[in-house]
């Protein structure tokens, strides 16, 4: 039982750029989430989903898309990034009314 | 408008004592509230929760306090160990699975 896995760790890219972060949980919880967490701002929820085929935006969306075509995974997307985009993202995913469990992370910077 | 606040930043303890977490909300949605543990480069990960039906949960030395009247709850670990340091945030969610984390706070406990 893996948890919630993320891919890759570390990523570089230059502005307008795009790229996608990898997530996936082996716990068949119904519901993922992808936050980001900048120095002094705790985690801001980016997007998340509740089922397959489900998804909704959080506080922070803009710039970000995800889809949710299987219960396993939930991919985020950057289509261009951007200097303002440099963070930690984290996956999370639980069952309704329960606690979230991360991965463990990807450092992103954009320059 | 922050509705989840931990308005320390930061908080060193000695060895032993006790180390006490604040934590205010202003949303009365809420119905739970979680706390969460994180070491540097290293995702969130879970440590106690609490129900809004309740005003207290103890799991060995951490021991969580809600006073829903005044949307304050606290977390206490006693006694603190070196291993604890670490950020906290407190994390309230409700009916929908999403979680509002606050900005967090740096424990240090020095040996």
């Amino acid at each position: 039982n893996a948890g919630v896995t993320q891919t890759p760790k570390f990523q570089v890219l230059k502005t307008g750029q795009s790229m996608t972060l990898q997530c996936a949980q082996d716990m068949n919880h119904e519901y993922m989430s992808w936050y980001r967490q900048d120095p002094g701002m705790g985690l801001r929820l980016i997007h998340y989903s509740v089922g397959a085929g489900i998804t909704d935006q959080g506080e922070v969306p803009n710039g970000y898309n995800v889809s949710r075509s299987t219960t396993e995974d939930f991919p985020l997307r950057l289509l261009s990034a951007a200097p303002s985009q440099t963070s930690v993202y984290f996956c999370a995913s639980s069952r309704q009314g329960s606690e979230q469990y991360f991965g463990p992370g990807t450092r992103l910077t954009v320059t | 408008d922050q509705q989840v606040k931990q308005n320390s930043p930061s908080l060193s303890v000695q060895e032993g004592r006790i180390s006490i977490l604040n934590c205010d909300y202003t949303n009365s949605m809420f119905d739970y509230f979680l706390w969460y543990k994180k070491y540097p480069a290293e995702g969130p990960t879970f440590l106690i929760s609490i129900s809004s039906i309740k005003d207290k949960n103890e799991d060995g030395r951490f021991t969580v306090f809600l006073n829903k009247s005044a949307k304050h709850l606290s977390l206490h670990i006693v006694p603190s160990q070196p291993g604890d340091s670490a950020v906290y945030f407190c994390a309230p969610g409700g009916s929908n699975y999403k979680l509002t984390f606050g900005k967090g706070t740096l424990l240090t406990v020095n040996p």
